[in-house]
Parts: structure tokens; C-alpha cells; sequence
């Protein structure tokens, strides 16, 4: 299976502190997606890193890739309340759909 | 611009009865996708649509599922004599590059179904 898996499950931080979030997948890749999902509901896209890229920042997120580990980490720094939400990577190879992980719940604590 | 919309928000239905679920991607874009997901779980491929192209129905769970799209528009879901454990949200995304999945892919709020 192609599918992500994202680790760990579940992670409870302070306002402030830096939150990472790690994704490990079975197969080639061609990219890698990083998606927020809030309250269960739509899903909101955060950043794509291709197979030849090893790290991509937006903002206060930062992105990196080792496809000889087929695993990728999503660190969100100086985290706020807001930020609560659950985390998805999702594969991509080829034609194929993107491949979605069973996400990290995020809570960040006022 | 107006994003994917899906309709209706939530749907409650008795087992047995057949639902359809309606989603407008966004304008332009050829790929359409359909996905399920359980409560506390991950998204889960059901069917994607690519421009003309026959859709990739791999992720169907069962033949109760099916869906047609309407040109690069309209896509429904229609699940026939559903069951309990059909309970899920149920998302649609868009894309603009058809199939590749390397686009990011816009979703729509969802259709939240219950069945009784």
C-alpha cells in the first residue's frame, strides 16, 4: 500500500513551543502533500514538496523529504491556538489519486 | 472565486433507503475526486473523475456505490440501499491538473451522512 502514516496520532503542546508531525509512506512518490483538516469537516491544502525537493518552507511551516526513508516531517513553528486541527500527508505517483494518511490531531493549549 | 461546494451538509437516512450526494467542483477544473472518511480515521479513495477519461473506480467499496459526472461539472454519489456502516463524511475535492495528482486538490465542506 502507498498509503502515509502519520506520527504520533495525537500531540498536546503549549501556545509557543514548535509542533512536528511525521509522515512515512511505502512506495515511490512522485510528491508529497501536507493538508489541515478542521473539525472534520473540508480539508485545506498547506504545502506540496516533489520527490527532488528535501525541505520547503511556508511561513511558519517547514517541510522535509527523504525519499531513502520514504518519510517527510511538517514542524510548525512558535504554534498558536489556532493551529488545533488535525494534520494529513497524502502521496502522489504517477496518475495514481493522492494516497491519505490517518492524520496527527493537533492540539495547541492557550 | 467560489470554492467546491457539496450539498446537502448533512444527510440522515433509515438503512435500506438509497442517497445521493451532489458536488460542484470548482469552475475549470478537470479532475474531480470522492472521498469517505470515518469518524477519527483517515480519508479514504472512492472514485476520480479525469476530463472525458472512464473514472478510476478502484476505491468503490461495494457495488451500492456509484457515481457519474456531468462533463467537467457536476459529479453525484449515489449509494443504493445503504447501511450503517455507510455512516461517514463524505468529501469531494478539485483539481486543475487532471489525474496527475500533483496539484493540490481544493475540497469541499463535505456531506455529513447518517444512516439509522
Amino acid at each position: 500500500s502507498q498509503q502515509g502514516e502519520e506520527d504520533p496520532q495525537a500531540l498536546s503542546i503549549q501556545e509557543g513551543e514548535n509542533a512536528t508531525m511525521n509522515c512515512s509512506y511505502k512506495t515511490s512518490i512522485n510528491n508529497l502533500q501536507w493538508y489541515r483538516q478542521n473539525s472534520g469537516r473540508g480539508l485545506v491544502h498547506l504545502i506540496l514538496i516533489r520527490s527532488n525537493e528535501r525541505e520547503k518552507h511556508s511561513g511558519r511551516l517547514r517541510v522535509t523529504l527523504d525519499t531513502s526513508k520514504k518519510s517527510s516531517s511538517l514542524l510548525i513553528t512558535a504554534s498558536r491556538a489556532a493551529d488545533t486541527a488535525s494534520y494529513f500527508c497524502a502521496t502522489s505517483r504517477g496518475n495514481t489519486p493522492l494516497v491519505f494518511g490517518k492524520g496527527t490531531r493537533l492540539s495547541v493549549i492557550a | 472565486g467560489a470554492g467546491v461546494s457539496q450539498s446537502p451538509s448533512n444527510k440522515v437516512t433509515e438503512k435500506g433507503k438509497d442517497v445521493e450526494l451532489r458536488c460542484d467542483p470548482i469552475s475549470g477544473h478537470t479532475a474531480l475526486y470522492w472521498y469517505r472518511q470515518r469518524l477519527g480515521q483517515g480519508l479514504e479513495f472512492l472514485i476520480y473523475f479525469q476530463g472525458n477519461s472512464a473514472p478510476d473506480k478502484s476505491g468503490l467499496p461495494s457495488d451500492r456505490f456509484s457515481a457519474e459526472r456531468t462533463g467537467e461539472s457536476v459529479s453525484t454519489l449515489t449509494i443504493q440501499r445503504t447501511q450503517q456502516e455507510d455512516s461517514a463524511v463524505y468529501l469531494c475535492a478539485s483539481s486543475s491538473v487532471p489525474g496527475q495528482g500533483v496539484m493540490e486538490q481544493y475540497f469541499g465542506p463535505g456531506t455529513r451522512l447518517t444512516v439509522t
